[in-house]
Order: structure tokens, then sequence, then C-alpha cells
């Protein structure tokens, strides 16, 4: 069954490490989205790419990057990671609007 | 303001009753409505998507739409204690290019 994929499910790290999360899918959608959620505060954008050559910054992209390695690869990376960023972070694809997305089973990100 | 408004719940309702979760939305340009169902520590899963005025019917499920007062409902007849969830409504932005989610309502459905 076509899937969106993420890696790893869960990660304990500390502070000022740089973490990279990853993302797949086999949809075959264009669309790939990267969030993260926090309890009270519901699902925020972090980033968002079109295309492998399209990338744009969402709600609260400050502290993270993302790179796109292919249509099917979307990648998110914290520089130097700091508590707060610890959270649920989830990775959503779609063929566009107004198409539904379907989200990744989530990497629960620990920042020690 | 928020952009998307749910109440946070807990919605608290017998087995068998009906269900209705609302969700307000603030953009008047909004197209593209989207419920999604969370279980705690799992990811959202797609339940219903409505683009037009009035109702859509899917199984148990209905979502209602009224673009003029701006929100959007979902009701679930016949309400099972595996409904219990939080209940996401998403909303597309004027642009068309990402979705607004409100916090959740969450659900509970007592046997």
């Amino acid at each position: 069954d076509a899937d969106v994929t993420q890696t790893p499910r869960n990660r304990i790290t500390k502070t000022g490490k740089r973490i990279m999360l990853e993302c797949s899918q086999t949809k075959g959608h264009d669309r790939m989205y990267w969030y993260r959620q926090d309890p009270g505060l519901g699902l925020r954008l972090i980033y968002y790419s079109f295309d492998v050559k399209d990338i744009n910054k969402g709600e609260i992209s400050d502290g993270y990057s993302v790179s796109r390695q292919a249509q099917a690869k979307f990648s998110l990376s914290l520089e130097s990671a700091i508590p707060n960023q610890t959270a649920l972070y989830f990775c959503a694809t779609s063929r566009g609007v107004p198409q539904p997305q379907h989200f990744g089973d989530g990497t629960r990100l620990s920042i020690l | 303001q928020k952009e998307v408004e749910q109440n946070s719940g807990p919605l608290s309702v017998p087995e068998g009753a009906i269900a209705s979760l609302n969700c307000t939305y603030s953009d008047r340009g909004s197209q593209s409505f989207f419920w999604y169902r969370q279980y705690s520590g799992k990811s959202p899963e797609l339940i219903m998507f409505i683009y037009s005025n009035g109702d859509k019917e899917d199984g148990r499920f209905t979502a209602q739409l009224n673009k003029a007062s701006q929100y959007v409902s979902l009701l679930i007849r016949d309400s099972q204690p595996s409904d219990s969830a939080t209940y996401l409504c998403a909303v597309n932005n004027n642009a068309g290019n990402m979705l607004t989610f409100g916090g959740g309502t969450r659900l509970m459905v007592k046997p």
C-alpha cells in the first residue's frame, strides 16, 4: 500500500546536536510538508515543498532547515537542537489543492 | 485571533448518541475543509473533506459547511467508544497553498 514513511520513529538527543528527520513517500505526490505538534498548540507548519526545486517556509521555520532530495524524499534538519524543539513531528504529502494531506506515523523527538 | 478555532473539549457523549463537533475559520476566501481524527500518539487520519455549502455524508459521518457563517461541523452518528479521539479541523488558505489546523476537539464516547 502506498505510504508515507518517517524515520526515526523516536529520537532522544542532547542540546546542541544536529538532527535529521527523514520522510519518504510512495504515493507519487508532488507536495510534501513538515509539521510539529505540541500539546495544546495543534499542528504547525514548519516547511513545505511543491516540487524538488520549490521550498517554502511555514509558520515556524526558525531553527529548522529542509532538503528535498527527490520527489519522494523530504528531510528536516535541526542544526543545533534546543529543548523547546521537543515535539511530535509529522511529514505529510498531497497532490495539491484541494486534495487532502496524508500523514506519516510521526517522529517523537526529545531534546535534553 | 486564531485562524481556525475549535473547542478543545473534552466533549463527552454516551455510546449510540450523536456527537457534534464544530469549527470556525477566519479566512473568508477558504475553499476546502477537512476533518481528521487523531488517536493519542498517532498520526492524523483523514475522515472527510467538503468543498461546497451544505451537507456531505459518508457512513456514520456527516460534514456540514456554511461559508456565509464561516463554520464547518462534523456529526458522528451512533457514536462508538472507538470514536474516542481528538478531531482536527483543517482549512486551506486563500491562496490554496497550505492547510491551517485548529487545535482539535477531544471526544470521549462512554459505554
